[in-house]
């Protein structure tokens, strides 16, 4: 098993609509939780972080955490082109350091 | 305001040949890491060091090593380039041991042939 596992995509969404990007963690000691947006031929870019359960708004995103289910979720509303993305997951131990998912690759169609 | 600079962005490399990535940050961040990032994959950790001074290995550390020059440096070292370590290349900063997420370089994409 994978210590991290984001759905395997790719997702499509119409323009407007909302985008939810899922990811599950094996570590029941993780402790922070990320998402990254990147898009191609770029570097990664932190757009969100959560440390505790329940929801955490940031304008149109929002990040969902429930330890008990070891799941953390991304909800994008009035999803825009340019949200057009790759979308990692990443995960916190004691150990100081992020494990990633391998993303998942979402476009907006206008 | 530079945030995080690698320097080279693209290298090709002859098998057998060796090379150092240099990267450097400005934010007075304590920890930095070194990933790499192949098709499809998400990133896997190669080396990284807590704070200056240290250093550990990451989940695929065979074939490179590193060097924390000071607070703000840390250069990745291919010694001998294998085909299999064409990637791209991130190095990345944190503030506290990856507690606030990283901020990236813009990555250096190293072909070896």
């Amino acid at each position: 098993q994978k210590e991290v596992e984001q759905n395997s995509g790719p997702l499509s969404v119409p323009e407007g609509a909302i985008a939810s990007l899922n990811c599950t963690y094996s570590d029941r000691g993780s402790q922070s939780f990320f998402w990254y947006r990147q898009y191609s031929g770029k570097s990664p870019e932190l757009i969100m972080s959560i440390y505790s359960n329940g929801d955490k708004e940031d304008g149109r995103f929002t990040a969902q955490l429930n330890k008990a289910s070891q799941y953390v979720s991304l909800l994008i509303r009035d999803s825009q082109p340019s949200d057009s993305a790759t979308y990692l997951c990443a995960v916190n131990t004691n150990a100081g350091k992020s494990t990633f998912g391998d993303g998942t690759t979402l476009t907006v169609k206008p | 305001n530079a945030g995080v600079t690698q320097t080279p962005k693209f290298q090709v490399l002859k098998t057998g040949q060796s090379m150092t990535l240099q990267c450097a940050q400005d934010m007075n961040h304590n920890s930095m890491y070194w990933y790499r990032q192949d098709p499809g994959m998400g990133l896997r950790l190669i080396y990284y060091s807590a704070s200056e001074g240290t250093t550990d290995k990451g989940e695929v550390p065979n074939g490179y090593n590193v060097s924390r020059l000071n607070k703000r440096e840390f250069s990745l070292r291919l010694e001998s380039a294998a085909p299999s370590q064409t990637s791209v290349y991130f190095c990345a900063s944190s503030e506290v041991e990856a507690h606030y997420g990283y901020t990236f370089g813009s990555g250096t994409r190293l072909t070896v042939v």
